[in-house]
């Protein structure tokens, strides 16, 4: 069975701070994972996905995560938060073969100016 | 392309009540999905259609039943609406190659 745990429900950042938001998942085969954004009032969007190429994984609006195999996990980070990027923010995981995606609880995005 | 699109947008139904949640999408994907969104719960999947003619449940059919009615359309049914089924409903495609899933706008239910 596949899962995926975000910590933290609520994420708080100033203007210009560093964003990171925590994804840990559980699969007994190789996985595929992924961050979507959800903007107020609107569907889910692709932000950056990992298909077992590169473990460093560059996505839309400056973001990015990392794929550690030994820590199970999937960070979505960005160097510099701005007010656009208040939304919420959902892990998912999937493998091959395997077409439904497992979502995590989800990690909203506060902004502060 | 217009992608996934999902009608209606807003809808409010009293106890009992019945109604259709539509989908379509245009983007030749064989996959569909329907999930519902509740606070602090993510999205969870109700019902799936890996192809056409197919259907399987979710993690929470319970009340819902789907119809995939050709590749582009998968619709939900409510048949007795009950207060517990108040949340957004998202429609969902599944492109194979890319293993993304595309996601339509949501359908915001409210059952008194």
């Amino acid at each position: 069975a596949q899962s995926v745990t975000q910590l933290g429900s609520h994420v708080s950042v100033s203007e210009g701070a560093l964003v990171l938001l925590r994804c840990n998942y559980s699969s007994s085969v190789p996985p595929y994972l992924f961050w979507y954004v959800q903007y107020p009032n609107q569907g889910l969007q692709l932000l950056l996905k990992y298909t077992s190429a590169a473990t460093l994984v560059k996505g839309i609006n400056g973001f990015e995560a990392e794929f550690k195999k030994s820590e199970t996990s999937f960070h979505l980070t960005k160097p510099s938060a701005h007010m656009s990027d208040a939304a919420e923010y959902f892990c998912a995981v999937t493998n091959t073969g395997f077409q439904k995606l497992v979502f995590g609880t989800g990690t909203r995005l506060l902004v502060s100016p | 392309n217009a992608g996934v699109t999902q009608t209606p947008k807003f809808q409010v139904l009293k106890t009992g009540q019945s109604m259709t949640l539509q989908c379509a999408q245009d983007m030749n994907h064989n996959s569909m999905y329907w999930y519902r969104q509740d606070p602090g719960m993510g999205l969870r999947l109700i019902y799936y259609s890996a192809s056409e003619g197919t259907t399987d449940k979710g993690e929470v059919p319970n009340g819902y039943n789907v119809s995939r009615l050709n590749k582009r359309e998968f619709s939900l049914r409510l048949e007795s609406a009950a207060p517990s089924q108040t949340s957004v409903y998202f429609c969902a495609s599944f492109d194979s190659s890319s293993y993304e899933q595309y996601f339509g706008p949501g359908t915001r239910l409210t059952v008194t």
